[in-house]
Protein backbone atom coordinates (compact mmCIF):
# COMPACT_ATOMS: atom_id res chain seq x y z
CA UNK A 1 0.00 0.00 0.00
CA UNK A 2 1.42 3.72 -0.73
CA UNK A 3 1.95 5.77 1.91
CA UNK A 4 0.73 8.63 -0.32
CA UNK A 5 -3.00 8.60 -1.18
CA UNK A 6 -4.83 10.67 -3.84
CA UNK A 7 -8.57 10.78 -3.94
CA UNK A 8 -10.14 10.75 -5.89
CA UNK A 9 -8.93 7.69 -8.04
CA UNK A 10 -10.99 9.10 -11.59
CA UNK A 11 -12.63 12.65 -12.28
CA UNK A 12 -14.52 13.59 -15.04
CA UNK A 13 -15.53 17.09 -15.13
CA UNK A 14 -16.65 19.78 -17.45
CA UNK A 15 -14.99 23.12 -18.49
CA UNK A 16 -16.66 25.44 -16.66
CA UNK A 17 -16.56 23.20 -13.50
CA UNK A 18 -14.91 23.89 -10.22
CA UNK A 19 -13.28 20.79 -8.39
CA UNK A 20 -10.57 19.84 -6.21
CA UNK A 21 -7.78 17.08 -6.07
CA UNK A 22 -6.52 15.65 -2.77
CA UNK A 23 -3.25 14.34 -1.33
CA UNK A 24 -2.16 13.17 2.03
CA UNK A 25 1.14 11.53 3.31
CA UNK A 26 1.94 9.62 6.26
CA UNK A 27 6.04 9.89 6.18
CA UNK A 28 6.70 12.54 8.14
CA UNK A 29 7.81 14.46 4.81
CA UNK A 30 8.44 18.12 4.25
CA UNK A 31 8.11 18.64 1.13
CA UNK A 32 5.49 17.46 -1.18
CA UNK A 33 4.47 18.18 -5.03
CA UNK A 34 2.23 17.96 -7.66
CA UNK A 35 3.50 16.28 -11.52
CA UNK A 36 1.01 15.87 -14.26
CA UNK A 37 1.97 13.59 -16.36
CA UNK A 38 0.70 12.83 -20.90
CA UNK A 39 0.71 9.42 -22.11
CA UNK A 40 3.80 7.91 -23.00
CA UNK A 41 5.74 11.25 -21.84
CA UNK A 42 7.64 10.96 -17.83
CA UNK A 43 6.03 13.32 -15.14
CA UNK A 44 6.04 17.26 -15.67
CA UNK A 45 6.26 19.31 -12.35
CA UNK A 46 4.10 21.56 -11.32
CA UNK A 47 4.74 22.82 -7.99
CA UNK A 48 6.65 21.93 -5.06
CA UNK A 49 5.51 22.94 -1.35
CA UNK A 50 8.59 22.51 1.22
CA UNK A 51 7.84 23.42 4.49
CA UNK A 52 4.19 24.20 4.01
CA UNK A 53 5.23 27.16 2.09
CA UNK A 54 5.21 27.24 -1.89
CA UNK A 55 9.10 26.91 -3.33
CA UNK A 56 8.72 26.07 -6.68
CA UNK A 57 5.90 27.06 -9.50
CA UNK A 58 6.56 25.78 -12.84
CA UNK A 59 4.71 28.59 -14.65
CA UNK A 60 1.54 26.68 -14.06
CA UNK A 61 -1.46 28.36 -15.32
CA UNK A 62 -3.75 30.20 -13.09
CA UNK A 63 -6.37 27.51 -13.76
CA UNK A 64 -4.39 25.15 -11.22
CA UNK A 65 -4.04 26.74 -7.79
CA UNK A 66 -2.27 24.24 -4.79
CA UNK A 67 -3.11 24.73 -1.29
CA UNK A 68 -0.87 23.25 1.41
CA UNK A 69 -3.58 23.46 4.70
CA UNK A 70 -0.67 21.47 6.68
CA UNK A 71 2.75 19.47 6.58
CA UNK A 72 0.64 15.94 5.74
CA UNK A 73 -2.24 17.74 2.84
CA UNK A 74 -1.87 19.23 -0.72
CA UNK A 75 -4.54 20.05 -2.76
CA UNK A 76 -4.99 20.79 -6.30
CA UNK A 77 -7.32 23.34 -7.14
CA UNK A 78 -9.23 22.92 -10.41
CA UNK A 79 -11.08 26.14 -12.56
CA UNK A 80 -12.21 26.65 -15.67
CA UNK A 81 -9.81 23.81 -17.56
CA UNK A 82 -9.54 22.62 -21.13
CA UNK A 83 -9.64 19.73 -22.42
CA UNK A 84 -5.67 19.59 -22.98
CA UNK A 85 -5.59 19.72 -19.30
CA UNK A 86 -6.57 16.31 -19.52
CA UNK A 87 -4.19 13.96 -17.72
CA UNK A 88 -2.88 11.20 -14.55
CA UNK A 89 -2.13 13.83 -12.05
CA UNK A 90 0.38 12.44 -9.37
CA UNK A 91 0.92 13.79 -5.80
CA UNK A 92 4.08 12.83 -4.28
CA UNK A 93 6.34 13.83 -1.36
CA UNK A 94 10.25 13.28 -0.20
CA UNK A 95 11.76 14.24 3.07
CA UNK A 96 13.98 17.31 1.56
CA UNK A 97 16.30 18.23 -1.66
CA UNK A 98 18.02 15.84 -3.18
CA UNK A 99 15.42 12.58 -1.12
CA UNK A 100 14.01 9.72 -2.79
CA UNK A 101 10.80 10.57 -4.26
CA UNK A 102 7.46 8.83 -3.01
CA UNK A 103 4.37 8.85 -5.17
CA UNK A 104 0.62 8.28 -4.85
CA UNK A 105 -1.72 6.68 -7.13
CA UNK A 106 -2.47 9.44 -8.92
CA UNK A 107 -5.77 11.01 -10.02
CA UNK A 108 -6.85 9.84 -13.75
CA UNK A 109 -8.57 13.47 -15.12
CA UNK A 110 -10.84 13.62 -18.03
CA UNK A 111 -11.81 17.31 -18.74
CA UNK A 112 -15.03 17.06 -21.09
CA UNK B 1 21.05 21.43 -19.57
CA UNK B 2 21.42 17.93 -18.25
CA UNK B 3 20.01 15.56 -20.90
CA UNK B 4 19.10 11.90 -20.02
CA UNK B 5 18.76 9.27 -22.40
CA UNK B 6 17.92 5.91 -21.42
CA UNK B 7 18.17 2.42 -23.62
CA UNK B 8 16.15 0.61 -24.49
CA UNK B 9 13.39 2.60 -25.20
CA UNK B 10 11.48 -1.00 -25.46
CA UNK B 11 12.13 -4.25 -24.50
CA UNK B 12 10.34 -7.36 -25.11
CA UNK B 13 10.80 -10.17 -23.37
CA UNK B 14 9.29 -13.86 -22.26
CA UNK B 15 8.99 -14.65 -18.81
CA UNK B 16 12.13 -15.73 -16.75
CA UNK B 17 14.56 -14.25 -19.20
CA UNK B 18 17.28 -11.20 -17.53
CA UNK B 19 17.41 -7.49 -18.68
CA UNK B 20 19.54 -4.63 -18.20
CA UNK B 21 18.19 -1.28 -18.61
CA UNK B 22 20.54 1.36 -19.10
CA UNK B 23 20.51 5.47 -17.99
CA UNK B 24 23.15 7.85 -19.50
CA UNK B 25 23.25 11.44 -17.82
CA UNK B 26 25.06 14.08 -20.24
CA UNK B 27 26.38 15.88 -16.79
CA UNK B 28 27.25 15.03 -13.09
CA UNK B 29 24.67 12.23 -11.17
CA UNK B 30 22.97 13.96 -8.43
CA UNK B 31 21.32 11.28 -6.24
CA UNK B 32 19.63 9.29 -9.09
CA UNK B 33 16.90 7.14 -8.93
CA UNK B 34 14.92 4.49 -10.40
CA UNK B 35 11.36 4.27 -10.79
CA UNK B 36 8.77 1.61 -11.98
CA UNK B 37 5.73 2.60 -13.77
CA UNK B 38 2.71 -0.19 -14.10
CA UNK B 39 -0.06 -0.29 -16.60
CA UNK B 40 -2.45 1.17 -14.20
CA UNK B 41 -0.11 4.20 -13.64
CA UNK B 42 1.29 3.69 -10.23
CA UNK B 43 4.55 4.78 -10.04
CA UNK B 44 7.21 3.39 -7.54
CA UNK B 45 10.24 3.87 -6.38
CA UNK B 46 12.96 1.57 -6.89
CA UNK B 47 15.95 2.61 -6.21
CA UNK B 48 17.46 5.95 -4.81
CA UNK B 49 21.09 5.15 -5.67
CA UNK B 50 23.43 8.06 -6.10
CA UNK B 51 26.43 5.91 -6.11
CA UNK B 52 27.62 2.12 -6.19
CA UNK B 53 24.93 -1.03 -6.25
CA UNK B 54 21.85 -2.03 -4.01
CA UNK B 55 19.54 -5.05 -4.43
CA UNK B 56 16.44 -5.87 -3.84
CA UNK B 57 14.87 -9.10 -4.55
CA UNK B 58 15.00 -10.08 -8.03
CA UNK B 59 16.17 -6.11 -9.13
CA UNK B 60 19.41 -4.41 -8.42
CA UNK B 61 20.91 -0.97 -9.42
CA UNK B 62 24.36 0.25 -10.14
CA UNK B 63 25.27 3.95 -10.64
CA UNK B 64 28.63 4.75 -11.47
CA UNK B 65 29.20 8.65 -11.31
CA UNK B 66 31.98 10.04 -12.31
CA UNK B 67 30.84 8.00 -15.98
CA UNK B 68 27.43 9.32 -15.59
CA UNK B 69 25.50 6.24 -16.01
CA UNK B 70 23.38 3.83 -14.20
CA UNK B 71 22.00 0.85 -15.21
CA UNK B 72 19.23 -1.45 -13.52
CA UNK B 73 18.86 -5.27 -13.82
CA UNK B 74 16.30 -7.24 -13.32
CA UNK B 75 16.38 -11.17 -13.32
CA UNK B 76 14.10 -14.05 -13.45
CA UNK B 77 11.76 -11.45 -15.21
CA UNK B 78 7.66 -12.00 -14.00
CA UNK B 79 4.78 -10.42 -16.18
CA UNK B 80 3.97 -7.94 -13.04
CA UNK B 81 7.25 -6.32 -14.22
CA UNK B 82 5.82 -5.02 -16.93
CA UNK B 83 5.74 -1.62 -16.92
CA UNK B 84 7.75 1.16 -18.19
CA UNK B 85 10.67 2.29 -16.41
CA UNK B 86 12.33 5.91 -15.83
CA UNK B 87 15.57 7.01 -14.20
CA UNK B 88 16.25 10.59 -12.93
CA UNK B 89 18.08 12.48 -11.03
CA UNK B 90 18.02 15.92 -9.12
CA UNK B 91 19.53 19.14 -10.88
CA UNK B 92 21.89 21.87 -9.12
CA UNK B 93 20.58 20.60 -5.15
CA UNK B 94 16.87 21.53 -5.92
CA UNK B 95 13.89 19.76 -5.94
CA UNK B 96 13.23 19.46 -9.59
CA UNK B 97 13.68 15.63 -11.21
CA UNK B 98 15.30 15.63 -14.53
CA UNK B 99 13.36 12.41 -16.22
CA UNK B 100 14.60 10.06 -18.74
CA UNK B 101 11.69 9.16 -21.92
CA UNK B 102 11.67 5.38 -19.99
CA UNK B 103 12.07 1.91 -21.36
CA UNK B 104 8.85 -0.19 -22.20
CA UNK B 105 8.86 -3.49 -20.61
CA UNK B 106 6.25 -5.85 -21.30
CA UNK B 107 6.88 -9.51 -20.30
CA UNK B 108 4.88 -12.35 -21.91
CA UNK B 109 3.85 -15.33 -19.87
Amino acid sequence: DTEVTQTPKHLVMGMTNKKSLKCEQHMGHRAMYWYKQKAKKPPELMFVYSYEKLSINESVPSRFSPECPNSSLLNLHLHALQPEDSALYLCASSQGVNSPLHFGNGTRLTVT
Amino acid sequence: GIQVEQSPPDLILQEGANSTLRCNFSDSVNNLQWFHQNPWGQLINLFYIPSGTKQNGRLSATTVATERYSLLYISSSQTTDSGVYFCASYMDSNYQLIWGAGTKLIIKP
